[in-house]
């Protein structure tokens, strides 16, 4: 068990519907991360926060959105949901933001999209 | 950016046997190298790291060793044993700036009894 803890584990919805990933870091660290992984695209680096604020941006589309909150969880926003959406979407973190950090991820949340 | 391809996509060994996984990255900055063990249904578990001042770091029966010239690192466990199946995967980052790290696209090694 990492320490960083995820909800919902499962969840399906249907295209054009917003859902909200939960996730709360190991005690003491101040970075969150969001990662995707799905089958043809591997592990892919969505958005990064550190102690509230966006620290790096990766291979994120307009229509997600994340935010850390004040007691460092985060939340992940994922809206107007299409098929392709379909993922296990990881959060991780770390305990400082800066590079070379060990980032330490969370069981994952699997998105179904139907 | 930075691109990081891994080899063998999938391997099997008997067990007892060796498991060698090797990456190479493109980025020259790049200089810390993560390695991660994911298991049916469950998130990536870091099981080794080295940085970029070290050439081998080992830990029990995991070694990872680390070609900054050659731009290629290796993940070698000795002595497989069946709970050693599962996908793993290498990543690379820079030691400065953003912490995001890219990934391998993973290899998965089957310990066959």
């Amino acid at each position: 068990d990492s320490g960083v803890t995820q909800t919902p584990k499962h969840l399906i919805t249907a295209t054009g519907q917003r859902v909200t990933l939960r996730c709360s870091p190991r005690s003491g660290d101040l970075s969150v991360y969001w990662y995707q992984q799905s089958l043809d695209q591997g592990l892919q680096f969505l958005i990064q926060y550190y102690n509230g604020e966006e620290r790096a941006k990766g291979n994120i589309l307009e229509r997600f959105s994340a935010q850390q909150f004040p007691d460092l969880h985060s939340e992940l926003n994922l809206s107007s949901l299409e098929l392709g959406d379909s993922a296990l979407y990881f959060c991780a973190s770390s305990p400082q933001g800066g590079a070379g950090n060990t980032i330490y991820f969370g069981e994952g949340s699997w998105l179904t999209v139907v | 950016g930075e691109n990081v391809e891994q080899h063998p996509s999938t391997l099997s060994v008997q067990e007892g046997d060796s498991a060698v996984i090797k990456c190479t990255y493109s980025d020259s900055a790049s200089n810390y190298f993560p390695w991660y063990k994911q298991e049916l249904g469950k998130g990536p578990q870091l099981i080794i790291d080295i940085r970029s001042n070290v050439g081998e770091k080992k830990d029990q029966r995991i070694a990872v060793t680390l070609n900054k010239t050659a731009k290629h690192f290796s993940l070698h466990i000795t002595e497989t044993q069946p709970e050693d199946s599962a996908v793993y995967f290498c990543a690379a980052s820079r030691q400065t700036g953003a912490n995001n790290l890219f990934f391998g696209t993973g290899t998965r090694l089957t310990v066959i009894p």
